[in-house]
């Protein structure tokens, strides 16, 4: 049962434009969701995240949006560059629970 | 600082074999997580170690076990090695329970 997913296994964005990626979820006691970026040969690191709490967090050119009624959540990068280029993987967590649930993961191209 | 860092890199076994993955965690995290990734997959969490106790395990069979040390250093043991069982194994650290987790560039098993 996979709770949180990636539909869109790839992504390619030109250079200076919005990049968008998507992440749905079904667990309702979802209530902390991160975005980790990877590189290849390298761990995934962490990007940036939201509490259930709130609907939007900002960091730089990274926007993370949470709606909770749809259980949809979007990373924003504006604008795109090159060195975006990566496996992003979004991942939730439930209050109380340190286990991270991570999604399958949207490899992002960033064409110059 | 230094970061988590993960040993071997690669490593090839055959079925029915046992097998022992290494972490070493950020300077002064007392929490380490060990995920599992299959290809093309998103990380899937094994189990979680704070203070060298069990904290959480994921859906994972007894087969696969750990160990955390006084210095926070840990082991994955996993025995009866299967075909399955071939992934990239990811190791994170985080300062304290419930904190952001920063992973290691992971062990990748192979099993013939």
């Amino acid at each position: 049962d996979q709770q949180v997913k990636q539909n869109s296994p790839s992504l390619s964005v030109q250079e200076g434009r919005i990049s968008i990626l998507n992440c749905d979820y079904t667990n309702s006691m979802f209530d902390y969701f991160l975005w980790y970026k990877k590189y290849p040969a390298e761990g995934p690191t962490f990007l940036i995240s939201i509490s259930s709490i709130k609907d939007k967090n900002e960091d730089g050119r990274f926007t993370v949006f949470l709606n909770k009624s749809a259980k949809h959540l979007s990373l924003h990068i504006v604008p795109s560059q090159p060195g975006d280029s990566a496996v992003y993987f979004c991942a939730a967590s439930e209050i109380g629970n340190e286990k991270l649930t991570f999604g399958t993961g949207t490899r992002l191209t960033i064409i110059p | 600082e230094t970061g988590v860092t993960q040993s071997p890199t690669h490593l090839i076994k055959t079925r029915g074999q046992q097998v022992t993955l290494r972490c070493s965690s950020q300077s002064g995290h007392n929490t380490v997580s060990w995920y599992q990734q299959a290809l093309g997959q998103g990380p899937q969490f094994i189990f979680q170690y704070y203070r060298e106790e069990e904290n959480g395990r994921g859906n994972f069979p007894p087969r696969f076990s750990g160990l955390q040390f006084p210095n926070y250093s840990s082991e994955l043991n996993v025995n009866a090695l299967e075909l399955d069982d071939s992934a990239l194994y990811l190791c994170a650290s985080s300062l304290v329970r419930g904190d952001e987790q920063f992973f290691g560039p992971g062990t990748r098993l192979t099993v013939l």
